[in-house]
């Protein structure tokens, strides 16, 4: 079947714009994540959602982060008033009630200029 | 907390030659181990996993690794390297159990020459 797909897959941005990230996951998928990879950083956590129970937040760098997964499916990252330290490429993995692995989609890469 | 630490985050082996890609990992519980790939533009794909049971565990295109709780190793290997192998390893953990978030390796570029 179809994996987890992410759009766009490269977005370019001014400084102070905002931008919004979509993650499909893997139908039937319950537990949705996302992660950001960046040159000095590496991969870290941002956020998980887990069927209708409340998000866990806890990677969010700052309030400027958000994120959304609307019916339990489609989710959305979004980033107001981007600045140049946001440039990553973030992904988007969903997992599966019971199994451990995760499925990552191939990114969306962006870059603020 | 957890956290993982891979050793050498580059790797340069010839074509044939053995495949090792070292992972520490820190956890206060029983952890869960897995080893994922990045080819160049992609996302991470699964190469294998431990969890529970048979220490040895084997992947996809012939890795294999190895928990070893006594030296809180999980080492990546592959007896013969292939061309198709250059890419970036990434050894994760997560806490059994918890279902939450990956805390990954900082990473290890393979590089394999004729």
């Amino acid at each position: 079947g179809a994996g987890v797909s992410q759009s766009p897959s490269n977005k370019v941005t001014e400084k102070g714009k905002d931008v919004e990230l979509r993650c499909d996951p893997i139908s039937g998928h319950t537990a949705l994540y996302w992660y950001r990879q960046s040159l000095g950083q590496g991969l870290e956590f941002l956020i998980y959602f887990q069927g209708n129970s409340a998000p866990d937040k806890s990677g969010l760098p700052s309030d400027r982060f958000s994120a959304e997964r609307t019916g339990g499916s489609v989710s959305t990252l979004t980033i107001q008033r981007t600045q140049q330290e946001d440039s990553a490429v973030y992904l988007c993995a969903s997992r599966y009630t019971g199994e451990e692995t995760q499925y990552f989609g191939p990114g969306t890469r962006l870059l603020v200029l | 907390a957890q956290s993982v630490t891979q050793l050498g985050s580059h790797v340069s082996v010839s074509e044939g030659a053995l495949v090792l890609l070292r992972c520490n990992y820190s956890s206060s519980v029983p952890p869960y181990l897995f080893w994922y790939v990045q080819y160049p533009n992609q996302g991470l794909q699964l190469l294998l996993k431990y969890t529970t049971g048979a220490t040895l565990v084997k992947g996809i295109n012939g890795f294999e690794a190895e928990f070893k709780k006594s030296e809180t190793s999980f080492h990546l290997t592959k007896p013969s390297a292939h061309m198709s192998d250059a890419a970036e390893y990434f050894c994760a953990v997560h806490n059994s159990g918890g279902y939450n978030k990956l805390i990954f390796g900082a990473g290890t570029r393979l590089a394999v020459h004729p």
